[in-house]
């Protein structure tokens, strides 16, 4: 069972608003992303972390903002809420090392996002 | 570029029916092979993987060769439930690059 939590599960919030999603694994890992998935299920890469300090925008353009100051932990920031931004948020993180068997992704359960 | 380009869904059966769910990929060297599953409300769990060409990735029933030859990764079950139905993704991880790429999801609707 993955050790990655997201929280809240559900957000509800009104236009103009600044939330924050937070996303938190306890596996050590150095590797984290932030994937936006569309009402057709596709998943976007937004964010994606090396480590600490070290943070990197994705193929889709995003007005979140992301943090990386600890190692187990990769907030996700909204300034001003927008109903556009309504969606599905997935957190997620990986182990790398050079020819390691374990090279899966391990998501989080996803805070799902409406903006009214 | 890397990528991964999975059957359209959503594919409906009926219960017990045999499952198969196409996908192919482009990448260079030899890439990670995997299969996620989310399953309503959910994020996504794996559901099987495989690392090396020829290897069989098997999982709940589910299973999936890793086929170089045809760069491909089909899933298949023999006999699905209706507890099988949700979205299955197809994913990669190339050699050398952290970041997994995803097909678009297929879902799949199991009636009774």
């Amino acid at each position: 069972e993955a050790d990655i939590y997201q929280t809240p599960r559900y957000l509800v919030i009104g236009t103009g608003k600044k939330i924050t999603l937070e996303c938190s694994q306890t596996m050590g890992h150095d590797k984290m992303y932030w994937y936006q998935q569309d009402p057709g299920m596709e998943l976007h890469l937004i964010h994606y972390s090396y480590g600490v300090n070290s943070t990197e925008k994705g193929d889709l353009s995003s007005e979140s903002t992301v943090s990386r100051i600890r190692t187990e932990h990769f907030p996700l920031t909204l300034e001003s809420a927008r109903p556009s931004h309504t969606s599905q948020y997935l957190c997620a993180s990986s182990e790398y090392s050079f020819g390691s068997m374990n090279t899966e992704a391990f998501f989080g359960q996803g805070t799902r996002l409406t903006v009214v | 570029g890397n990528s991964v380009t999975q059957m359209e869904g959503p594919v409906t059966l009926s219960e017990e029916a045999f499952l198969t769910i196409n996908c192919t990929y482009t990448a260079t060297g030899y890439p990670s092979l995997f299969w996620y599953v989310q399953y309503p409300g959910e994020g996504l769990q794996l559901l099987l993987k495989a690392t090396k060409a020829d290897d069989k990735g098997s999982n709940k029933g589910f299973e999936a060769t890793y086929r170089k030859e045809t760069t491909s990764f089909h899933l298949e079950k023999g006999s699905v439930q209706v507890s099988d139905s949700a979205v299955y993704f197809c994913a990669l991880r190339r050699g050398g690059s952290y970041i997994p790429t995803f097909g678009r999801g297929t879902s799949l609707i199991v009636h009774p």
